[in-house]
């Protein structure tokens, strides 16, 4: 079995502030990762994924994750906050090929502060 | 770009009818996928469909619920005798087939259960 817990469902930070959205798993196999964003009435979005190789990966819009074995977390960062990054973060696993299917965190609302 | 659609983007219902949710997948993707989002909680699988037959569903995906292809570009989630709690987003998603390959999600039907 698998599941995600994603720590704070509320994050605020000001405008060009570092962005960090944390995410934990747990996996009885080595796991995909995935962190996808929704904006408002619309769907969700790749921002990026690990799933073997190189354990920092960069996605879009200026985002990038590391995967930690040890800590069994994928937390999304992005340098400096747009207000354009203000959405919703899904953090999501699956047990890669053959069983694809995805299981999500509860979510983390990103709101940037002007 | 090739995008997933969906149709309707909104459904509202009475308690006890039949809804079909439509999703036109992208073109040449192999794998197909339901999910769903109840208000304020987080998304959850449903069902996984590949070559025409169902790989995967949740404990969720009953009796009241089917899948379908029909026609090669429709996939399609049908809900026999709906329930006030099947009020939910129900999100479809496919997925090429490559070992690592992305899935990539519709914007989405917004199920409303009177």
């Amino acid at each position: 079995a698998q599941s995600v817990t994603q720590l704070g469902s509320h994050v605020s930070v000001s405008e060009g502030a570092l962005v960090l959205l944390r995410c934990n798993y747990s996996s009885s196999v080595p796991p995909y990762l995935f962190w996808y964003v929704q904006y408002p009435n619309q769907g969700l979005q790749l921002l990026l994924k690990y799933t073997t190789g190189a354990t920092l990966v960069k996605g879009i819009n200026g985002f990038e994750a590391e995967f930690k074995k040890s800590e069994t977390s994928f937390h999304l960062t992005k340098p400096s906050a747009h207000m354009s990054d203000a959405a919703e973060y899904f953090c999501a696993v699956s047990e890669g090929f053959g069983n694809e299917k995805l299981t999500f965190g509860t979510g983390t609302r990103l709101t940037i502060i002007p | 770009e090739p995008e997933v659609t969906q149709t309707p983007s909104h459904q509202v219902t009475q308690m006890g009818q039949e809804v079909i949710l439509r999703c036109v997948p992208i073109s040449n993707h192999l794998y197909f996928y339901w999910y769903r989002q109840i208000l304020g909680q987080k998304v959850e699988f449903l069902v996984s469909f590949y070559n025409n037959e169902i790989s995967e569903k949740s404990e969720i995906f009953d009796d009241q619920f089917s899948v379908e292809r029909p026609d090669g570009s429709n996939f399609t989630l049908k809900i026999r005798s709906t329930k006030l709690e099947d009020s939910a987003m129900y999100f479809c998603a496919s997925r090429a087939g490559l070992v690592d390959g992305e899935q990539f999600f519709g914007p989405g039907t917004r199920l409303t259960v009177l």
